[in-house]
């Protein structure tokens, strides 16, 4: 199956910073790709579509301006957690499509990335 | 938009057992997806299955797509079989998967 790498898979830091999450397609070009956030004991909620070359879309409930969202290429997704606070501890993963359409079609997920706030 | 139900929220099995796992959902799908997170939270891809039968090893799924509901049979359970499926279903073209609240597996030795 297609390969989805995240960085870092784990990040502690302090509150009011901002942390960088990557999301990268190794071996395939994904045009969109999917972030989702699980907090403990829970399923998987997604947060937002990533278009690469425009705006991501988030969903309801999100907020935007916390969780900026970067595509800049066919191969990195990035998501960034502004100014970080102890509730946005919690499981990030991202996935995408192996195929240029995502319907109808598998899609891969990275390993994770856990952050904790302090 | 599209809701997925999945059942029983908890399971304990013997090893060596057989257990069935369900996934409902609401709407008609282009996507429907099995997964098994390890205790280190990755996602492993069990089976793609939007409708159909497949197999692989002691694992098996089948989708009724007409009637909206997808099955996960594991046979003859083991110890490393432990821990949550997830059912995910996308409907239409957003290629959004939606998750089920999943099912905790755990297999006694």
């Amino acid at each position: 199956g297609a390969v989805v790498s995240q960085h870092p898979s784990w990040v502690i830091c302090k509150s009011g910073t901002s942390v960088k999450i990557e999301c990268r397609s190794l071996d395939f070009q994904a045009t969109t790709m999917f972030w989702y956030r699980q907090f403990p004991k829970q399923s998987l909620m997604l947060m937002a579509t990533s278009n690469e070359g425009s705006k991501a879309t988030y969903e309801q409930g999100v907020e935007k301006d916390k969780f900026l969202i970067n595509h800049a290429s066919l191969t990195l997704s990035t998501l960034t957690v502004t100014s970080a606070h102890p509730e946005d501890s919690s499981f990030y993963i991202c996935s995408a499509y192996s195929r240029t359409t995502v319907r109808d079609t598998e899609a891969f997920f990275g390993q994770g990335t856990r952050l904790t706030v302090v | 938009g599209i809701q997925v139900e999945q059942s029983p929220p908890d399971l304990i099995l013997q090893e060596g057992a057989n257990s069935t796992l369900r996934c409902n959902f609401s709407d008609s799908v282009n996507n429907l997806q099995w997964f098994h997170q390890n205790p280190w939270g990755q996602l492993i891809n069990l089976f793609y299955i939007p409708s159909g039968t497949k197999q692989n090893g002691r694992l098996s799924a089948t989708t009724v797509a007409t009637e909206r509901y997808s099955l996960l049979y594991i046979s003859s359970s083991q110890t490393t079989d432990s821990g949550v499926y997830f059912c995910a279903a996308c409907s239409g073209n957003t290629g959004k998967l939606i998750f089920g609240q999943g099912t905790t597996l755990q297999v006694k030795p």
